[in-house]
Parts: C-alpha cells; sequence; structure tokens
C-alpha cells in the first residue's frame, strides 16, 4: 500500500522561502518509471501542478513557477522536498503530494495535504 | 502548453438522475502509438485530496462505482455520473498527463437539485 504525508510550516511570512516534505512509503525511487509530485489548491480553487522528480532525478516545474521552485529528493530517508521561494499571500492554499507509478501516469494516491498560510 | 477546460462550472442534478461534465483540452491528448488518451477524471470531497476515478479517459478505477464512466476521445472528454446518490456531491476535476506540464481543468462543483 503507498502512502505519503506531506509536512512543513503552516504558517510562513512574505518573501520566506517555503519548505515542505513528502514522506512516502510503499514503494521506492529505484523503481524505474515512478515519480513524486506536487500539486497546491488556493482555498475554495482549482488545484495547480507545480512540480515532478521521476526515479532518475528528472525534474520538471511549471513554467509559471519555474524560478521559484526546486525540488529534491532523498532516497535514503524515502522524501521528496519541495522548496518554493519569495512566497507571497496568493500563494496560500493546501499542498499535495501525490505518486505516479511507473505504469500508471497520473496521481494516485495523494496525501492529505497541509495548509500554508502566508501573511503580509 | 496544454490548457484544460471543464464545462459548467457547477451543475444542479436531482437524485437518481444524470450528470454530465465535459472536459477539452487545448490539444490533442490521444497518443497515437498506443491508442491512449491522456486524461483522468479526479473526485474531490470538502476538505479531502481527491480520488482518482477514471483514467485512459474511460478506464474506471478499481472500486469505483460503475455509475461512474468517462468517455471521449482527442480534445474532447465527459464523465457521466447516473443514478447519482447523495454521496456524489463533490467537485471533479480532469487533468491531461500527456507529457509536462501537467494541467488540471477549473473543477465543477456537482450539487442535488
Amino acid at each position: 500500500q503507498i502512502t505519503l504525508k506531506e509536512s512543513g510550516p503552516m504558517l510562513v511570512k512574505s518573501t520566506q522561502t517555503l519548505t515542505l516534505t513528502c514522506t512516502f512509503s510503499g514503494f521506492s525511487f529505484d523503481t524505474s518509471g515512478v515519480a513524486v509530485g506536487w500539486i497546491r489548491q488556493p482555498p475554495g480553487k482549482a488545484l495547480e501542478w507545480l512540480a515532478l522528480i521521476y526515479w532518475d532525478d528528472d525534474k520538471r516545474y511549471s513554467p509559471s513557477l519555474k524560478t521559484r521552485l526546486s525540488i529534491t529528493k532523498d532516497t535514503s530517508k524515502n522524501q521528496v522536498v519541495l522548496d518554493m521561494t519569495n512566497m507571497d499571500p496568493a500563494d496560500t492554499g493546501t499542498y499535495y503530494c501525490a505518486y505516479i507509478g511507473a505504469v500508471r501516469h497520473w496521481f494516485d494516491p495523494w496525501g492529505q495535504g497541509t495548509l500554508v498560510t502566508v501573511s503580509s | 502548453d496544454i490548457v484544460v477546460t471543464q464545462s459548467p462550472d457547477s451543475l444542479a442534478v436531482s437524485l437518481g438522475e444524470t450528470a454530465t461534465i465535459n472536459c477539452k483540452s487545448s490539444q490533442s491528448v490521444l497518443y497515437s502509438s498506443n491508442n491512449k488518451n491522456y486524461l483522468a477524471w479526479y473526485q474531490q470531497m470538502p476538505g479531502q485530496p481527491p480520488k482518482l476515478l477514471i483514467y485512459w479517459a474511460s478506464t474506471r478505477e478499481s472500486g469505483v462505482p460503475d455509475r461512474f464512466s468517462g468517455s471521449g476521445s482527442g480534445t474532447d472528454f465527459t464523465l457521466t455520473i447516473t443514478g447519482l446518490q447523495a454521496e456524489d456531491v463533490a467537485v471533479y476535476y480532469c487533468q491531461h498527463y500527456f507529457g509536462t506540464p501537467y494541467s488540471f481543468g477549473q473543477g465543477t462543483k456537482l450539487e442535488i437539485k
């Protein structure tokens, strides 16, 4: 059974850097084709894909946020870390991490999400 | 980049009736080499993460009731819920996975009339 859980600060200030950690179990980055992605959702709004990291360390980013994002993995800890710089109140929302399988190219399952509020 | 647009933004349907949600991509998500449409549908209940319903545009995920069905190909897709039940009240999203950047539709809020 694959599970993912997000962790990080609930509150950050404008201009600060947000660091979120996704801790997972039930799979390994040793498996060719797997990936972990980050998706966010402002309160009452739609889902927005942010970033993706593959088993081979290939990294992909949302074009609109590329300059502010960095995604890394720590295979020894079964973790994926997302850094987002220069936070703004518009970045307030729930941040999810989710799994992409080797042959299942969609997001499933998802973590429960973590709500991040950015104060001005 | 592929943009995914859903319609309508909200929908009210009577219990037992059929709900239809549309999703249109700005370019085809049909991969010719395997004849598969790289599109998924998710259901999101309040306060919960999205739950996968449909992948490859029309394949129902294990455990998903058969009243949920997906159809379409290329750029136009539909999620149909037949025999609407009270527990189907949620926001529904489509998402393309035809290469990055991935994108989601803006969501369709389904309510009971």
